[in-house]
């Protein structure tokens, strides 16, 4: 199975500042990375699908970037309501589909 | 408008069943799998496995094999996923979550899609 482990699982910043999140695959998995934003206590929102290609709704201000095992979420400059838990998912084939663990990025 | 909405939250006793239901509207139902996914509290998302609303193969990850099962009602447009044997562990938020399949791009090429639309979360505690 694909592990995903992302880095830092917990980041402190600041309105304004731009962060990287990454993501690292087991192995090479192409583009298929999916991002995902969870406030708390709420529902996972998809953020970027395909490593790079944002959804619909999602502000500019998120990019993704990384093909094969390395995968990067950029917020360019952090807003209130940036602060939340990021996951990323590889969706590689055939299942499963699994999910790093999460990084937290607080104010 | 794409809508997943689940049943009420669940208690149970170790060693009882729980079924926790996924009914979708706004689109074809058969045109896009379904995942469910679980949040143990203060932890991360776990999947858990995907269902062909299609075919209703699902397809479990090693973890939920032999406790989980999932599977459709295509009259009613709804999904089911059962965990059986229940353990204090399996106290969590369980999302089902529509999967987007495949977006063509711009230059011809399909992207894969995440799971783009979420079910609200069934919150089932394991209780004694």
């Amino acid at each position: 199975d694909i592990q995903m482990t992302q880095s830092p699982s917990s980041l402190s910043a600041s309105v304004g500042d731009r962060v990287t999140i990454t993501c690292r695959a087991s192995q090479s998995i192409s583009n298929y990375v999916n991002w995902y934003q969870q406030k708390p206590g709420k529902v996972p929102k998809l953020l970027m699908y395909a490593a790079s290609t944002l959804q619909s709704g999602v502000p500019s201000r998120f990019s993704g970037s990384g093909s094969g095992t390395d995968f990067t979420l950029t917020i360019s400059s952090l807003q209130p309501e940036d602060f939340a838990t990021y996951y990323c998912q590889q969706s590689y084939s055939s299942p499963p589909y699994s999910f790093g663990q999460g990084t937290k990025l607080e104010i | 408008q794409v809508h997943l909405v689940q049943s009420g939250a669940e208690l149970r006793e170790p060693g009882a069943s729980v079924k926790v239901s996924c009914k979708t509207s706004g689109y074809r139902f058969t045109d896009n799998y379904i995942h469910w996914v679980r949040q143990a509290p203060g932890q991360g998302l776990e999947w858990m496995g995907w269902i062909s609303p299609k075919s209703g193969v699902p397809n479990y990850a090693q973890k939920s094999q032999g406790r989980v099962t999932m599977t459709l009602d295509t009259s009613i447009s709804t999904a089911y996923m059962e965990v059986s044997r229940l353990t204090y562990d399996d106290t969590a938020v369980y999302y089902c979550a529509r999967d987007g399949g495949f977006t063509k791009a711009e230059d011809g090429s399909f992207l894969r899609n995440g799971m783009d639309v979420w079910g609200q979360g069934t919150t089932v505690s394991v209780s004694s």
